[in-house]
């Protein structure tokens, strides 16, 4: 099973400039998800999309956050004025429901990092 | 959520099996145990689930009790490779069901 690819690896960006954050599942999965992580905390839930629709979002993910499938592959996550407290490691996710595969499978992440 | 009580931190020889408790007094019926890892600098990765009976795969073996009140993630020959946090998580239902992370536990292995 492929990996999910997440780029860019780093960001750096100005507080109130708006990131988005990129990341290539499997176009045939139906569940993809978004966690962050902050240095040295724990990963953090952000959103679920289902079916091209949000279907659960945390406290965190305030008006701020929007999440995007636009093309049918590629899943994106944007911050539209970010914050100092934005910076952290931000994880996409899909699920595989089953078979040999079964489970979660996170990207490797991109830190972000706001200034 | 329901919850999980894990170690903060374990040490284990390079070579020899390790035991990676976790309580979870107060899971339901319908939960699944799951353990995903997280190496140094990567997201997290899936080891292994159960629901009822113990588990073997390529990764790791997962032995649940009677009871289902615990369960203990057993790597049966720690390689340096394996040192990550472990996290031990409790979920309903797939697919459209978050994983709730703890704090896990830090496992270190000593070459």
């Amino acid at each position: 099973e492929p990996e999910v690819t997440q780029t860019p690896s780093h960001q750096v960006t100005q507080m109130g400039q708006e990131v988005i954050l990129r990341c290539v599942p499997i176009s045939n999965h139906l569940y993809f998800y978004w966690y962050r992580q902050i240095l040295g905390q724990k990963v953090e839930f952000l959103v679920s999309f289902y079916n091209n629709e949000i279907s659960e979002k945390s406290e965190i993910f305030d008006d701020q956050f929007s999440v995007e499938r636009p093309d049918g592959s590629n899943f994106t996550l944007k911050i539209r004025s970010t914050k100092l407290e934005d910076s952290a490691m931000y994880f996409c996710a899909k699920a595989i429901l089953q078979g040999k595969d079964y489970g979660y499978t996170f990207g490797s992440g991109t830190r972000l990092t706001v200034v | 959520d329901a919850k999980t009580t894990q170690p903060n931190s374990m040490e284990s020889n390079e070579e020899e099996p390790v035991h990676l408790p976790c309580n979870h007094s107060t899971i339901s019926g319908t939960d699944y145990i799951h353990w995903y890892r997280q190496l140094p600098s990567q997201g997290p990765e899936y080891v292994i689930h159960g629901l009822t009976s113990n588990v073997n795969n390529r990764m790791a073996s997962l032995a649940i009790a009677e009871d289902r009140k615990s369960s203990t993630l057993i790597l049966h020959r720690a390689t340096l490779r394996d040192a990550a946090v472990y996290y031990c998580i409790l979920s309903a239902v797939f697919g459209n069901e978050k994983l709730t992370f703890g704090t896990g536990t830090r496992l270190t292995i000593i070459p």
